[in-house]
């Protein structure tokens, strides 16, 4: 029940394309889920997080869509740029400061 | 303000030592946590604190121990080091029980 599963593992995307990424949780105490973002040898850095008061959040090229009846979740990359080229993680935390995260998601963005 | 800093970046040690992960936070910030990453798993919680003198076991503590005696410092102790605690571990530090800033990691081999 602690579980997020995220996929895909790996995604290949031609720039100017959308990227996809999913996650799904089985928790229902979680109360906020965070999106991160992580280029090799760095440490995962916050991209954007949503609440399940609301079913979509943006930040520029970034959208979160949030299906509470569902208990899932995704990342949308708007045209996608070489420069969005990392790993990407999901997570839940339901305040207690235990984070979940999902496996990631290794985005190529091809030029 | 330098945000959450890791010492050492590499460390090879044999089956057996004994080490201590530095963590430390120049942010003032009251929660902090311990994650160790390996391919294919996403992130996993080892050990937090929500303050200076208290702790708490996250998803996968054996073999690790922590204190936090002051708000700026947060140490990981591998007692007796095995080779499966190969792996990149990762600091973190929040405001809040929702927010974490994560240093640039350290990646540990044990042989």
């Amino acid at each position: 029940q602690q579980q997020v599963k995220q996929s895909p593992q790996s995604l290949i995307v031609q720039k100017g394309g959308i990227s996809i990424i999913n996650c799904a949780y089985e928790n229902t105490a979680f109360d906020y889920f965070p999106w991160y973002q992580q280029f090799p040898g760095k440490g995962p850095a916050l991209l954007i997080a949503i609440r399940p008061d609301v079913s979509e959040k943006k930040e520029g090229r970034f959208t979160i869509s949030f299906n509470k009846s569902a208990k899932q979740f995704s990342l949308h990359i708007m045209d996608s740029q070489p420069g969005d080229s990392a790993t990407y993680f999901c997570a839940a935390t339901s305040g207690t400061y235990k984070y979940i995260f999902g496996t990631g998601t290794r985005l190529k963005v091809l030029a | 303000n330098a945000g959450v800093t890791q010492t050492p970046k590499f460390q090879v040690l044999k089956t057996g030592q004994s080490m201590t992960l530095q963590c430390a936070q120049d942010m003032n910030h009251e929660y902090m946590s311990w994650y160790r990453q390996d391919p294919g798993m996403g992130l996993r919680l080892i050990h937090y604190s929500v303050g200076a003198g208290i702790t708490d076991q996250g998803e996968v503590p054996n073999g690790y121990n922590v204190s936090r005696s002051t708000t700026e410092d947060f140490p990981l102790r591998l007692l007796s080091a095995a080779p499966s605690q190969t792996s990149v571990y990762f600091c973190a530090a929040g405001r809040s029980s929702y927010e974490q800033y994560f240093g640039p990691g350290t990646r540990l081999t044990v042989t």
